[in-house]
């Protein structure tokens, strides 16, 4: 069965402590592993698209890598802005809506 | 990318009625979809909103509890039919740009919906 699994679920951290999540994914035909970031009350917001393994992508303190098992989004020095929940999806083959849902990371960064 | 917009935003509502949600794209999407995201749980997938055609379901979703219109490339709607309190939960319309990687999802504010 394909399926997503984030961890941890949830992860605390001081301003300026660099930490790591990973996203576990089993997928038959894998065509992109996809993280968002989701604020309370509001929509996910795009972050990476990751097409093939050994990919890597950044943005700001961000850093998404894929292997053929798992991703990791590398957090360096966070923010206490940078507080709030990390979701991880895969497309799989066949229609472009089949993404599933890992059930995220909540970070918490405190100053 | 895409700009998504919903209304509601929230709503509470009383069991066996109906609610639709609107979702409006700010440019041409080829993809339009609706999820669902359960408390402290992964995003869903309901249907793909196809354009001039009935949606497609996933399993476990049917076309009289969720009816879909998508009548252009900006527009569609869900609807809720005959709620009960565990359709409480929040509604996420999703586009894929036509202009862009094909695979990315970007996700509307969501409407959050307590049935009671």
């Amino acid at each position: 069965e394909d399926q997503v699994t984030q961890s941890p679920e949830a992860l605390r951290l001081q301003e300026g402590e660099s930490s790591s999540l990973n996203c576990s994914y089993t997928v038959s035909g894998l065509r992109g592993l996809f993280w968002y970031r989701q604020d309370p009350g509001k929509g996910p917001e795009f972050l990476f698209t990751l097409y093939s393994a050994g990919e890597e992508k950044e943005k700001e303190r961000l850093k998404a890598t894929l292997t053929k098992k798992e991703s990791f989004l590398h957090i360096t020095a966070p923010k206490p802005e940078d507080s709030a929940t990390y979701l991880c999806a895969a497309s799989r083959g066949g229609s472009q809506g089949n993404l599933i849902f890992g059930k995220g990371t909540k970070l918490s960064v405190k100053p | 990318s895409a700009v998504i917009s919903q209304k509601p935003s929230r709503d509470i509502c009383q069991r066996g009625t109906s609610l639709t949600i609107q979702c409006q794209v700010d440019s041409q999407v080829t993809m339009m979809f609706w999820y669902r995201q359960q408390p402290g749980q992964s995003l869903t997938l309901i249907a793909t909103a196809n354009q001039g055609s009935e949606a497609t379901y996933e399993s476990g979703f049917v076309i009289d509890k969720f009816p879909i219109s998508r009548p252009n490339l900006t527009f569609s709607t869900l609807t809720v039919s005959n709620m009960s309190p565990e359709d409480s939960s929040i509604y996420l319309c999703s586009a894929t740009p036509t202009l862009g990687p094909s695979y990315e999802q970007y996700f509307g504010p969501g409407t959050r919906l307590t049935v009671t």
